[in-house]
């Protein structure tokens, strides 16, 4: 597509369910990166794909966090039992390479709201 | 390890007048330095990019940055500021790891407001 789509654009739900949050990189984009940003803060890094693969996944703040990309295009990021601190909105973007190489194409995010 | 410091968390110009946003930086290695604005409910957009070229920048909307080594700065400005420049603006640092390069390290922003 002609930009990096985050889907949903917002998400409310309730303390304890499961969130998938999807991003649709630009196509022929190998690298696609999930970032969080919380109110009043820049963005903090969670995953980073090379490809199918997760180049990096130091940022994921624990296991309750998972992201895939099973065929090196769109990315789902999964949140399990959520909570009240997991509210933020979660900024997808991708490159044609590395960062180094090229610079990111960011979504407009999806803001997730937990009650 | 690399970061980077946003001085000023809120600025506030007067439409017409010079702007600045003043950013430091920390890091081991020759740094690759970013600036990206923000506007409400838009995605992150790229201003400028500094990747040890010309030391002055010139980016998008007539901003521009200066990579100043010894004072580990890469401050933003702009001669003019326009109202549609209100918006979050981020200094940013890509990380290294042992000389490869990885994700992107973003500064906690500077909110710009123009008055008219």
């Amino acid at each position: 597509g002609a930009g990096v789509s985050q889907t949903p654009s917002n998400k409310v739900t309730e303390k304890g369910k499961y969130v998938e949050l999807r991003c649709d990189p630009i196509s022929g984009h190998t690298a696609l990166y999930w970032y969080r940003q919380s109110l009043g803060q820049g963005p903090e890094f969670l995953i980073y794909f090379q490809g199918t693969g997760a180049a990096d996944d130091s940022g994921l703040p624990n296991d309750r966090f998972f992201a895939v990309r099973p065929e090196g295009s769109v990315s789902t990021l999964k949140i399990q039992r959520t909570e009240r601190g997991d509210s933020a909105v979660y900024l997808c973007a991708s490159s044609l390479t590395g960062v180094g190489a090229n610079v990111l194409t960011f979504g407009a995010g999806s803001r997730l709201t937990v009650l | 390890a690399q970061s980077v410091t946003q001085l000023d968390s809120h600025v506030s110009v007067s439409e017409g007048t010079p702007v600045l946003l003043r950013c430091n930086y920390s890091s081991s290695y020759s740094p690759s330095l970013f600036w990206y604005v923000q506007h409400p409910n838009k995605g992150l957009q790229l201003l400028l990019k500094y990747t040890s070229a010309a030391t002055l920048v010139k980016g998008i909307n007539g901003f521009e940055a200066e990579f100043k080594k010894s004072e580990t700065s890469f401050h933003l400005t702009k001669p003019s500021a326009h109202m549609s420049d209100a918006a979050e603006y981020f200094c940013v640092v890509i990380r290294n790891y042992g000389g490869s390069q990885g994700n992107l390290i973003f500064g906690k922003g500077t909110k710009l407001s123009v008055k008219p």
